[in-house]
């Protein structure tokens, strides 16, 4: 069985950085294939990808927000970590982690934790 | 970067009724497609990937078709659980970017 669930502040202040953790079980970041996102979503608005880390170390990233993340896996913790940098009120959001799914070529994501909000303000 | 344009943006259905949902991509994504159903308070589901495959569990009431930059998501007879939001994914422009639709919001008429 497949979980995931997302940890770190509730509340950042504008210019700061944000480090969200990804806890994960029921699959490994060391098998061929395997990959974790991130993906957004504002209060009232859609869904936005940020970035995807492979099992291979690969690293994929928003061309609009790429200069402010990074992503990183432990593996034997079964964690990926999200670090956004110079937050902005604009980053409000409740931020997913979710699984891509295994299939070949397919870069969709299968299981989602439950989010976390993360508001930005002064 | 590709931009995924979804509508209507709400659509009222009554229950047992179908539902067409759209989506178009600015260019060709082939069939590197995906489709979710998010409820109030949830993360999303996939419901269709490959724009007609149905993921493990989806109800036979869904089906997905299209190509290149035209797509669509039918619901048939739409069940209480059904009503949601959709948003469509595209997954062929890689690199640079998986990008979402903007959702289609269906209500209970």
């Amino acid at each position: 069985q497949i979980t995931l669930k997302e940890s770190g502040p509730t509340l950042v202040k504008p210019t700061q950085t944000l480090t969200l953790t990804c806890t994960f079980s029921g699959f490994s970041l060391s098998t061929t294939g395997v990959g974790v996102g991130w993906i957004r979503q504002p209060p009232g608005k859609a869904l936005e990808w940020l970035a995807l880390i492979y099992w291979d170390d690969d690293e994929r990233y928003s061309p609009s927000l790429k200069s402010r993340l990074t992503i990183t896996k432990n593996t034997s913790k079964n964690q990926v970590v999200l670090t956004m940098t110079n937050m902005d009120p604009v980053d409000t959001a409740t931020y997913y982690c979710a699984h891509r799914t295994p299939i070949t070529m397919v870069r969709a994501f299968d299981y989602w934790g439950q989010g976390t909000l993360v508001t930005v303000s002064s | 970067e590709i931009v995924m344009t979804q509508s209507p943006a709400a659509l009222s259905v009554s229950p047992g009724e179908g539902a067409t949902l759209s989506c178009r991509a600015s260019q060709s994504v082939s069939s590197s497609l995906a489709w979710y159903q998010q409820k109030p308070g949830q993360a999303p589901r996939l419901l269709i990937y490959g724009a007609s495959t149905r993921a493990t569990g989806i109800p036979a009431r869904f089906s997905g078709s299209g190509s290149g930059t035209e797509f669509t998501l039918t619901i048939s007879s739409l069940q209480s659980e059904d009503f949601a939001v959709y948003y469509c994914q595209q997954y062929d422009n890689w690199p640079p970017a998986l990008t979402f639709g903007g959702g289609t919001k269906v209500e209970i008429k």
